[in-house]
């Protein structure tokens, strides 16, 4: 079976940093594109950055563009997440997720929360 | 960026009727790149539909996707007490991938 385990999350004051990590098993990990998804507290989800499988092409959402920055380690079958200059808005539960073959995400972890407050 | 606007905000339905859930796309991308999820509360997102039609596995038959030119549509045959959730449709043709802001169905 496919598992996705988020860690990382945690509170965090503005202007600061953290990495999230995504432990996937059951599944070729270096096949796969990666996605992270965010969703604020009562909000809606939105898509973050995504990876392919070798690490060689990345793209970001706007509003974290220069900021957040994904990266994976298929020796460790791991996503990361490195999140700088946090602010409040970057308050949410922190999804990873498999790819599939025209982007959709089918597999999920069950979040992380990252907590931006002083 | 493609915006996708679902309609209703909220459903309000009993179980055993029929749900019709609607996402329109600002511009067309390709409908190989929609997909549908649901989200229970506390729970991860579930995919439901890839390529504007197709189940996932292990979703069953009464859920059913459709598309017509930038309309992509979720019908769920006979609701179930299970169903009631918050349903969002996603699109990864075009970048950035974007998602709706959801529809909630409630159990009326």
């Amino acid at each position: 079976d496919v598992q996705l385990v988020e860690s990382g999350g945690g509170l965090v004051q503005p202007g600061g940093s953290l990495r999230l990590s995504c432990a996937a098993s059951g599944f070729i990990f270096r096949d796969y594109w990666m996605h992270w998804v965010r969703q604020a507290p009562g909000k809606g989800l939105v898509w973050v950055s995504r990876i392919n499988g070798v690490g060689s092409d990345t793209s970001y959402a706007a509003s974290v563009r220069g900021r957040f920055s994904i990266s994976r380690d298929d020796a460790k079958t791991t996503l990361y997440l490195q999140l700088n200059s946090l602010s409040v808005e970057d308050t949410a539960v922190y999804y990873c997720g498999r790819g599939g073959l025209s982007g959709y995400i089918d597999s999920w972890g069950q979040g992380t929360l990252v907590t931006v407050s002083s | 960026e493609i915006v996708l606007t679902q309609s209703p905000g909220t459903l309000s339905l009993s179980p055993g009727e029929r749900a019709t859930l609607s996402c329109r796309a600002s511009q067309s991308f390709g409908s190989s790149f929609l997909a549908w999820y649901q989200q229970k509360p506390g729970q991860a997102p579930r995919l439901l539909i890839y390529g504007a039609t197709n189940r996932a596995t292990g979703i069953p038959d009464r859920f059913s996707g459709s598309v017509s030119g930038t309309d992509f549509t979720l019908t769920i045959s006979r609701l179930e007490t299970a169903d009631f959730a918050v349903y969002y449709c996603h699109q990864s043709g075009v970048s950035p991938i974007t998602f709706g802001q959801g529809t909630r169905l409630e159990i009326k």
